[in-house]
């Protein structure tokens, strides 16, 4: 199953797009990138999933190189709420969700 | 939808003492994943289930660790004796199968004293 490396801090202004950056060289062809969030304790929330295109959805977008060994998570705006652990997961094939240390993101005001 | 429903959300127990976690998955999911969350570890999978039955449980630290799916709507987590080392959250999470994501429950955090 293919590891995943983030930078274990970044800061954002509120206001301003925020670039967690994700990488995954080992990934297999048919192996998704998954990202989550978690705020303090509280269970991990799904946030974005790809495959080889760009994804947006409500929350983010999700940017994957063409050779698919990194992606980028975007929160376009944002908030002092978006404050949280940001993981990157590259789903196993045989179903294991392995969770990596991930980025702690603080958006400052 | 009500989401991954897990029980109890606190416990606190004495050291020995058997304790068993609950999770009911958001129905129609057939895979199922336990999760333990220290500060020390992190989110570590302890095991997982695809239609009842457990495929991964390689991450089960011990054998006084158990899981259980007696049917789709059931899981338990049973840590039998406890011990003060076992003390962290424990998650739930389930999942319609790949490549749909994983939804997470609010978790059990442990406290064995």
């Amino acid at each position: 199953d293919a590891k995943t490396t983030q930078p274990p801090s970044m800061d954002c202004a509120e206001g301003r797009a925020a670039n967690l950056p994700c990488n995954h060289s080992t990934i297999s062809g048919n192996e998704y990138v998954y990202w989550y969030r978690q705020i303090h304790s509280q269970g991990p929330q799904y946030i974005i999933h790809g495959l080889k295109n760009n994804e947006t959805n409500e929350m983010a977008s999700l940017i994957i190189t063409e050779d698919r060994k990194s992606s980028t998570l975007i929160l376009p705006h944002a908030t002092l709420r978006d404050t949280a652990v940001y993981y990157c997961i590259v789903r196993g094939t045989g179903n294991q969700f392995y969770f990596g240390t991930g980025t702690s993101l603080t958006v400052i005001p | 939808d009500a989401g991954v429903i897990q029980s109890p959300r606190h416990e606190v127990t004495e050291m020995g003492q058997e304790v068993t976690l609950r999770c009911k998955p958001i129905s129609g999911h057939n895979s199922l994943f336990w999760y333990r969350q220290t500060m020390m570890r992190g989110l570590e999978l302890l095991i997982y289930f695809n239609n009842n039955v457990p495929i991964d449980d390689s991450g089960m630290p011990e054998d006084r660790f158990s899981a259980k799916m007696p049917n789709a709507s059931f899981s338990t987590l049973k840590i039998q004796p406890s011990e003060p080392r076992d003390s962290a959250v424990y998650f739930c999470a389930s999942s319609h199968g790949q490549p749909s994501p994983l939804h997470f429950g609010n978790g059990t955090r442990l406290t064995v004293t």
